[in-house]
């Protein structure tokens, strides 16, 4: 089972919301991310969570705030966007590093997020 | 220089061909190299992982890998019309868990 599952698959949201997203595993992997993803770009990463700690931020803006609660469970909360973040939202996963590999990254299909 | 890169195509075969990508890397400390597949409007989809250097062969997919020149290739053989899709080369960079995509190259394969 290679199954990474995100929800929700679509999101509209004005500039004053505050919502969240959510991305669940059950491969035992303890390395996660979040990647943004425009139209005919590849994904870019925004965040990498290794062992439930946040282990590389890429200077992502402050109105989106990444959560691991357990191994499983991955949040991104986004607060006061901009229409320019709409975009393809995906979550990954993977083993955590053994020795000096990480193994493949599993990608959930994605959140549609529009900010109008 | 781009951490990782791509040439971004269209890479056009007609079926049955052998369709090549290619990806170059500029971190010499990384270890970990993956191919996946997006079909428009879908997620990457992992088609091969390759450590070592060589070729690795799964299928019709033949990945290879030279780190003293920091390429990575994919070869398809027998390419089919539903190959047609983005491929995106992806480095873990330096082995830091900074999985970097390149930009991706997109192949058409004609009936």
């Amino acid at each position: 089972d290679t199954e990474v599952t995100q929800t929700p698959k679509h999101l509209v949201m004005g500039m004053t919301n505050k919502k969240s997203l959510k991305c669940e595993q059950h491969m035992g992997h303890r390395a996660m991310y979040w990647y943004k993803q425009k139209a005919k770009k590849p994904p870019e990463l925004m965040f990498v969570y290794s062992y439930e700690k946040l282990s590389i931020n890429e200077s992502v803006p402050s109105r989106f705030s990444p959560e691991c609660p357990n191994s499983s469970l991955l949040n991104l909360h986004l607060h006061a966007l901009q229409p320019e973040d709409s975009a393809l939202y995906l979550c990954a996963s993977s083993q955590a590093p053994s020795g000096t590999d990480y193994t493949e990254a599993f990608f959930g299909q994605g959140t549609r997020l529009t900010v109008v | 220089q781009k951490e990782v890169e791509q040439n971004s195509g269209p890479l056009s075969v007609p079926e049955g061909a052998i369709a090549s990508l290619n990806c170059t890397y500029s971190d010499r400390g990384s270890q970990s190299f993956f191919w996946y597949r997006q079909y428009s409007g879908k997620s990457p989809e992992l088609i091969m992982s390759i450590y070592s250097n060589g070729d690795k062969e799964d299928g019709r997919f033949t990945a290879q890998l030279n780190k003293a020149s920091q390429y990575v290739s994919l070869l398809i053989r027998d390419s089919q019309p539903s190959d047609s899709a983005t491929y995106l080369c992806a480095v873990n960079i330096g082995n830091t868990g900074k999985l970097i995509f390149g930009q991706g190259t997109t192949l058409q394969v004609k009936p």
